[in-house]
């Protein structure tokens, strides 16, 4: 069935090196692609999106990249700090109004 | 700008009593979006409503739950006769009216959610 899913669940970094967080989709239909970041106890947040016309996009301090060929999207977060810690998700949206597809999530573990 | 507003933020209930969880909008948002979080899990979609009308219900359980976004007022879901399995964060999002191209234009924005916890 349709999915968004996640390669790895937790990702342990050190403060200062960067992040590579990983998400594989199955629907090739998908067309607008987001990152959201979750702390404890709090609602999701935008971090970046990215169009399916697109193969990469860039924010501060994060990029986003989109493989269409494999259907694999990364975020990748330069220079983690401490605040970085949280759980990242990717979704996907099929032009159905603005409903998302979630993955299941990656917790990131920022060690000073 | 207040964000998306979730109340109340931690429910609890006995098993077979009713819930009610409120969400309202960011200003000038019209869709309202249910989805419900397990603990260690990502989010799953519930619900997409406009003002009075129902777009996408495709998430909800065919039983106990419904939810409504009136003319006036705040988006709200309902859990009757809630069961133990109904313990979840439940998260409200909205958008601006259109979906466009632009990046960006497609972006939820979540409220904070509601903690239910059935005992």
């Amino acid at each position: 069935g349709e999915s968004v899913g996640l390669h790895l669940p937790t990702l342990s970094v050190q403060e200062g090196d960067n992040s590579i967080i990983n998400c594989a989709y199955s629907n090739s239909a998908s067309d607008y692609f987001i990152w959201y970041k979750q702390e404890s106890g709090k609602g999701p947040q935008f971090i970046i999106d990215i169009r399916s016309n697109m193969d990469k996009r860039q924010g501060q301090r994060v990029t986003v990249l989109l493989n269409k060929t494999v259907k694999h999207l990364s975020l990748q977060i330069a220079a983690t700090q401490p605040g970085d810690s949280a759980v990242y998700f990717c979704a996907e949206n099929k032009g159905a109004g603005n409903k998302l597809t979630f993955g299941g999530g990656t917790r990131v573990l920022v060690k000073p | 700008n207040a964000g998306v507003m979730q109340n109340p933020r931690h429910l609890v209930r006995r098993r077979g009593q009713e819930a009610r969880l409120r969400c309202s909008p960011m200003k000038g948002h019209s869709h309202v979006y249910w989805y419900r979080q397990l603990p260690e899990e990502g989010l799953k979609f519930m619900v997409y409503l406009q003002k009075e009308n129902i777009i996408d219900e495709s998430g909800m359980p065919k039983e106990r739950f419904s939810a409504e976004f009136p003319k006036e007022g705040p988006s709200i879901l309902r859990i009757q006769q809630v069961v133990r399995g109904d313990s979840a964060a439940y998260f409200c999002a909205s958008s601006p009216p259109a979906a466009g191209t632009r990046p960006g234009a497609n972006v939820l924005t979540f409220g904070a959610g509601s903690r239910l916890t059935v005992l």
